[in-house]
Formats: C-alpha cells, sequence, structure tokens
C-alpha cells in the first residue's frame, strides 16, 4: 500500500530564506508526482507536476525534484516571502492521488 | 474564471439530516472526483466518475453516495450525517483518470461541513 510522507509538518522560516521542502513514498510504481498548494480554509492549487520519467520541473520561484529510486521529492521554494505562507502537499499518482499530510509553512516579514 | 466551483462553500447540517453538495466544472473534464479532508490530515479520495462510470473506493462508507448528471455536474450526498462527517470536501477534475504521466487534477475551493 502507497504511504506519502512529509518532512517537516510544520516550518517558519524569516522572509527571504531558500528552503526544502521533502516528500517520500513508498512504492515507486507511479504515474507522476504533484505538488499542491492550500491555504486556510481553500481548495488546492497545483503547483508541479513532475512526470515519471523527468527529474525535476521548474516554476518561478519554485523547482520540484523526482527521484523515483529513492522514493523521493523535494520543492525548493527560493528567496521566500510572506505570501508562500501556506500549506504545501505532495501526491503521487497511481492510478488515483496518494496525498501527504503536507508542510504548513510560515514565512515571517 | 473559476473553473472548478462548490456550492455552499459552508454548510451547516443537524446530525442524521441528509445533506447535498454541489460540484460543476467548466473543464469539460471526463473524471470528477469527491474527496474528505479532517482538520490537518491528506485529502481522502471518496469516490470518482469517469464519464458516467462511478469508481466507489472500498473503503468509502455506505453513508456517503454521489451523482453526476451531466458532465458539468457532480454532487454528493451523505444521507445521515454523523459528527465525524465534519470536514472538509473537496471536489476535482482532471481530463482523463488516472494512468496518465501527464494529468493534473483541478480542485474546486471545498466545502466545509459541520454537523450539529
Amino acid at each position: 500500500k502507497q504511504e506519502v510522507t512529509q518532512i517537516p509538518a510544520a516550518l517558519s522560516v524569516p522572509e527571504g530564506e531558500n528552503l526544502v521542502l521533502n516528500c517520500s513514498f513508498t512504492d515507486s510504481a507511479i504515474y507522476n508526482l504533484q505538488w499542491f498548494r492550500q491555504d486556510p480554509g481553500k481548495g488546492l492549487t497545483s503547483l508541479l507536476l513532475i512526470q515519471s520519467s523527468q527529474r525535476e520541473q521548474t516554476s518561478g520561484r519554485l523547482n520540484a525534484s523526482l527521484d523515483k529510486s529513492s522514493g523521493r521529492s523535494t520543492l525548493y521554494i527560493a528567496a521566500s516571502q510572506p505570501g508562500d505562507s501556506a500549506t504545501y502537499l505532495c501526491a503521487v499518482s497511481e492510478g488515483k492521488l496518494i496525498f501527504g499530510q503536507g508542510t504548513t509553512l510560515q514565512v515571517k516579514p | 474564471d473559476a473553473m472548478v466551483i462548490q456550492n455552499p462553500r459552508y454548510q451547516v447540517t443537524q446530525f442524521g439530516k441528509p445533506v447535498t453538495l454541489s460540484c460543476s466544472q467548466t473543464l469539460n473534464h471526463n473524471v470528477m472526483y469527491w474527496y474528505q479532508q479532517k482538520s490537518s490530515q491528506a485529502p481522502k479520495l471518496l469516490f470518482h466518475y469517469y464519464d458516467k462510470d462511478f469508481n466507489n473506493e472500498a473503503d468509502t462508507p455506505d453513508n456517503f453516495q454521489s451523482r453526476r448528471p451531466n458532465t458539468s455536474f457532480c454532487f454528493l450526498d451523505i444521507r445521515s450525517p454523523g459528527l465525524g462527517d465534519a470536514a472538509m470536501y473537496l471536489c476535482a477534475t482532471s481530463r482523463v483518470a488516472g494512468g496518465s504521466s501527464t494529468d493534473t487534477q483541478y480542485f474546486g475551493p471545498g466545502t466545509r461541513l459541520t454537523v450539529l
């Protein structure tokens, strides 16, 4: 059974810092891995999708990597801003999405 | 423009009183999903429709049912809500059902259900 784990559960950083969020999964037979952002009380916004054959994807200040063999993905956020404060969820697709529990990020001004 | 719309955004119901949550989409996607997300937990898939084909997750309680009358709309019916059903309910759509390396899901804003 696929399990997705995100560490840390919460993270607080000063504005301007570069940071890395971690996601691990137990079964490498995935179609893709996606990172989502969720603001309090809101739905999910897709940030990046990495196909199983890809190693990384970039969008603006965000860079996501995927290492299927080790069952790991990272989301790198450069030059963090207070507006980046949210919960970040990773999810693997194996015919359906299996989510991690998320990392709640707070960026302090 | 909103692509996945959920109504209402907040729903309060009484213990045991049936409630229906609504989802509509303007993306013309084949697949629609319903997730339950309890506080500080990961979203959990309840079921999905591929066109008119209904796919129920094995551990979804019988208390939860769904209808998809057309491509654009999908409803979540909770027949007899219990206190444990209080959660955020998320609707999502995708072009194809799982198994694609390139497809992503688009989520609505969610409906927060309170059970009194």
